[in-house]
């Protein structure tokens, strides 16, 4: 069975601070992808990134970046000056890698984050 | 415009009717998925269509029902049987293509039951 734990329920940390937010995963499978979406009050999910676990390159866009550690099941997400536009609830979640198949995602509980200006 | 289209956006029910969300897409995918999302917690699977008519059972199917008639379509129909069916949900397709894959989600509709 897969798991994804969000440890932190939420997070609040004031204008141009830097950010981290956890994920923790537990898969069997050998290869799988991980994702964080990013949901704003509005409700809609926003694909931020996707990372194949034999890639374990860490990634920066703009002021997001991922570091992913597969030794620890971990790919946590940092913002780096923080905005206020950055408030919002976001998600990890694991898929399997199933070659073609239509295996469903699982999501950790959310991190709602708030920045206060 | 491609995308998904999830109607209507707010929906209100009484009590021991079943209703039924729509999902469309013309991203000409073939995976669609249904998730719920309660306050506070992250989405969880509730059904998922490899193909029409074909589908499959989430971690969480009970008391909903759905069909796949068409490529571009997958309708979840929350029964009377659903204990607890206010929700915010979800309607997803995904691609797949070698070592790349890319989830899309709709914008939602919010259940509400009276």
């Amino acid at each position: 069975a897969q798991k994804v734990t969000q440890a932190q329920t939420e997070i609040s940390v004031v204008e141009k601070e830097d950010v981290t937010l956890d994920c923790v995963y537990e898969t069997r499978d050998t290869t799988y992808y991980l994702f964080w979406y990013k949901q704003p009050p509005s409700g809609e999910l926003v694909f931020l990134i996707r990372r194949n676990s034999f890639d374990e390159q860490n990634e920066i866009s703009g002021r997001y970046s991922w570091n992913f550690q597969k030794s620890t099941s971990s790919f946590n997400f940092t913002i780096t000056a923080s905005q206020v536009v950055d408030s919002a609830v976001y998600f990890c979640a694991l898929s399997a890698y199933s070659g073609g198949g239509a295996d469903g995602l699982t999501f950790g509980k959310g991190t709602h984050l708030i920045i206060q200006p | 415009d491609g995308g998904i289209t999830q109607s209507p956006k707010y929906l209100f029910r009484k009590e021991g009717q079943n209703v039924t969300l729509s999902c469309e897409q013309n991203l000409n995918h073939d995976a669609m998925y249904w998730y719920r999302q309660d306050p506070g917690q992250g989405l969880r699977l509730i059904y998922y269509s490899q193909i029409v008519n074909d589908f499959q059972k989430g971690d969480i199917a009970e008391g909903y029902s759905v069909s796949r008639e068409k490529k571009e379509s997958f309708p979840l129909t929350v029964t009377s049987a659903q204990k607890n069916p206010t929700a915010f949900y979800l309607c997803a397709t995904k691609v797949q293509a070698g070592a790349s894959v890319e989830q899309f989600f709709g914008p939602g509709t919010r259940l509400t039951v009276l």
